[in-house]
């Protein structure tokens, strides 16, 4: 079946403006992860949503920072006022849910590459 | 909080010579991990994991990893490479209870020389 679709693959903004970034996680991925990559550094992990449950926000950056999900099915992150740091390619996963087995494999996106000027 | 080490940031090899890419890790409680590879243009996809049982785990495409709970090592090895393995590998950890986030270490971007 279909993989983890991203959109939009590339997103130019200018500082201040507001960002949002959609992913379509794979059909019955209960969990659904998204992670941040700045140029030259490894994957940071973002949020983490679980079917109804409340999502763990633990690794947004800031507040300008938000995302929702409805039930099991598409998730947006937002980010407000963008600044320079915010560039970088965003990555969303999803995964079955943890009841599955333990160590469930995430599947990756392509990624949004953010670029604020 | 558990962490990830890559050493290497960049490993040249010629083709059809070994290549051994090093991951370390950091973490209080039993982890998971895994060595994700992401070709050129291509989105990040699962190359192998380690999750119980053997510690020496293979991939399709005859890279191995052994998992050493002493060392708290990972590193990844593949006998003999192809051009086609030129791709940044990752390596990653997750912790055995919570939601099983990623942590990730910094790549290490494997070219291969004819």
């Amino acid at each position: 079946g279909a993989g983890v679709s991203q959109s939009p693959s590339n997103k130019v903004t200018e500082k201040g403006k507001d960002v949002e970034l959609r992913c379509d996680p794979i059909s019955g991925h209960t969990a659904l992860y998204w992670y941040r990559q700045r140029l030259g550094q490894g994957l940071e992990f973002l949020i983490y949503f679980q079917g109804n449950s409340a999502p763990d926000k633990s690794g947004l950056p800031s507040d300008r920072f938000s995302a929702e999900r409805t039930g099991e099915s598409v998730s947006t992150l937002t980010i407000q006022r963008t600044q320079q740091e915010d560039s970088a390619v965003y990555l969303c996963a999803s995964s079955r849910s943890k009841l599955a087995g333990v160590g469930e494999t995430q599947y990756f996106g392509p990624g949004t590459r953010l670029l604020v000027l | 909080a558990q962490s990830v080490t890559q050493l290497d940031s960049q490993v040249p090899v010629f083709e059809e010579a070994p290549v051994e890419l090093r991951c370390n890790y950091s973490s209080s409680v039993s982890v998971y991990l895994f060595w994700y590879v992401q070709y050129p243009n291509q989105g990040l996809q699962l190359l192998l994991k380690y999750l119980s049982g053997s510690t020496l785990v293979e991939s399709i495409n005859g890279f191995e990893a052994e998992f050493n709970k002493s060392q708290t090592s990972f590193h990844l090895r593949k006998p003999s490479v192809h051009i086609s393995d030129t791709a940044e590998y990752f390596c990653a950890v997750t912790e055995d209870f919570g939601n099983e986030k990623l942590t990730f270490g910094t790549g290490t971007r494997l070219t291969i020389i004819p």
